[in-house]
């Protein structure tokens, strides 16, 4: 079954305390981007990349990063996380960096808390 | 001004309603558009994408207006099963930095009701 695969699903944690979110997809995709959805602004994106070694900032990098060493997989990694990145996380990923029509699909979502 | 907007709603119709949707986006050079549904606190997945000539898929329809850059989404006869939250989503150009990139709108929150 195609999916992307999100872990973990809910996570509480403490300020400052180094926690990662895995990511990953069965369908060969080039292209893997995280997003954070919150009440009101909608779903905006942190980081992306286009291939393997390739990524980017999105929208609202600040606080987070990523990598790409292998094509299925792309953690996001909040080395010291803070209450405003208490969110409900998506990692998504779509077939080539051109998608004209293509669809993107979406991990269940992580939602973490930091207290 | 947001990049891609919509109205967020709510918007409360009874079954068999005919609702209409419709987003803004502010990139000429935008290439793709897309509409999304999101159950509560689900990911969002494919409704569908949206032609320049406009397109149908069952109950729904989708048109795009590149010279007014809007979207609309037209749903017919709804059913209960339709709550939800539709996301406009547009691709940015695919020749710049924001390559590949999906914009999302707020999302328009839609309850059908008995």
């Amino acid at each position: 079954e195609a999916q992307v695969t999100q872990n973990p699903r809910y996570l509480i944690t403490v300020t400052g305390k180094k926690l990662t979110v895995t990511c990953s997809q069965n369908m060969n995709h080039e292209y893997m981007s995280w997003y954070r959805q919150d009440p009101g602004l909608g779903l905006r994106q942190i980081y992306y990349s286009m291939n393997v070694e390739v990524t980017d900032k999105g929208d609202v990098p600040e606080g987070y990063k990523v990598s790409r060493k292998e094509k299925r997989n792309f953690p996001l990694i909040l080395e010291s996380p803070s209450p405003n990145q208490t969110s409900l996380y998506f990692c998504a990923s779509s077939a080539g960096g051109v998608p004209l029509n293509t669809e993107a699909f979406f991990g269940q979502g992580t939602r973490l808390t930091v207290v | 001004r947001k990049e891609v907007e919509q109205d967020p709603g709510p918007f409360n119709v009874p079954e068999g309603a005919t609702v209409a949707f419709n987003c803004t986006y502010s990139n000429s050079a935008s290439q793709s558009f897309f509409w999304y549904r999101q159950d509560c606190r689900k990911e969002p997945k494919l409704l569908m994408s949206v032609y320049s000539s406009g397109n149908e898929d069952g109950r729904f329809t989708a048109q795009l207006n590149r010279a007014s850059q809007y979207i609309s989404l037209l749903i017919r006869d709804s059913k209960l099963s339709d709550s939800a939250t539709y996301l406009c989503v547009v691709n940015a150009d695919a020749g710049g930095t924001s390559y590949g990139k999906l914009t999302f709108g707020q999302g328009t929150i839609l309850t059908v009701h008995p």
